[in-house]
């Protein structure tokens, strides 16, 4: 009954690869986020999502593309991976504005 | 946009001792002030939140206090055990968008 989750867990690919992170909540909430923590463990906003529509995007690299095919799906897709891409990627959802966000378990994403 | 300031970056206490983390932060339209305990390898969770109508909210042995014309916030931990150690993040944000903004982090270590 994991409320966000997140697949896979680690990814471990070659520069220059594409690939995706899924993030499923069965909260039932509006609004769906990715973060990024690097390595200095800071949390950054990438992306925003409400009701499916895109609401924020944190001047992330266009290389970069989230879809939410659905409430209560946020997927990232990234092309022509980078080593500097190398960090944890959380999910997160919030039920409205100025409320918990509940984080996925992360995606550890290394860049070799 | 906000900007959210974290202090210190790291803090070791004796077990039993009291632990204080400030923040600041630069938009006075911000009203939602969130806390958030990340262990070791795990995903941050919410552990004490303040809105911007409140002073001071207590739950247990964590309390959190807001002063909106210093544009100050603080989190205490009286009593801390071992299990305290953890990152702790701050965070603001504004009733009307979805972005929340975190500070950098405390990495908080208790010593039995």
């Amino acid at each position: 009954d994991t409320a966000v989750s997140q697949t896979p867990k680690y990814l471990v690919t070659q520069m220059g690869n594409d690939k995706s992170i899924k993030c499923e909540q069965n909260l039932g909430h509006d609004t769906m986020y990715w973060y990024k923590q690097d390595s200095k463990k800071f949390l950054k906003i990438m992306f925003s999502y409400n009701n499916k529509e895109l609401i924020i995007n944190e001047t992330v690299p266009n290389r970069f593309s989230p879809k939410s095919p659905d409430k209560a799906h946020l997927n990232l897709h990234i092309n022509s991976l980078e080593l500097g891409d190398s960090a944890v990627y959380f999910c997160a959802s919030t039920l409205r504005l100025n409320t918990e966000a509940f984080f996925g378990q992360g995606t550890r994403l290394t860049v070799v | 946009g906000e900007n959210v300031e974290q202090h210190p970056s790291t803090l070791s206490v004796q077990e039993g001792d009291s632990a204080v983390i400030k923040c600041t932060y630069s938009d006075s339209a911000s009203n939602y002030f969130p806390w958030y305990k990340q262990e070791l390898g795990k995903r941050p969770q919410l552990i004490i939140d303040i809105r911007s109508n409140v002073g001071e909210k207590k739950d247990q042995r964590i309390a959190v206090t807001l002063n909106k014309t210093a544009k100050h916030f603080s989190l205490h931990i009286t009593e801390t055990q071992p299990e305290d150690s953890a990152v702790y993040f701050c965070a603001a944000s504004i009733g009307s968008n979805y972005k929340l903004t975190f500070g950098k982090g405390t990495l908080l270590t208790v010593n039995p």
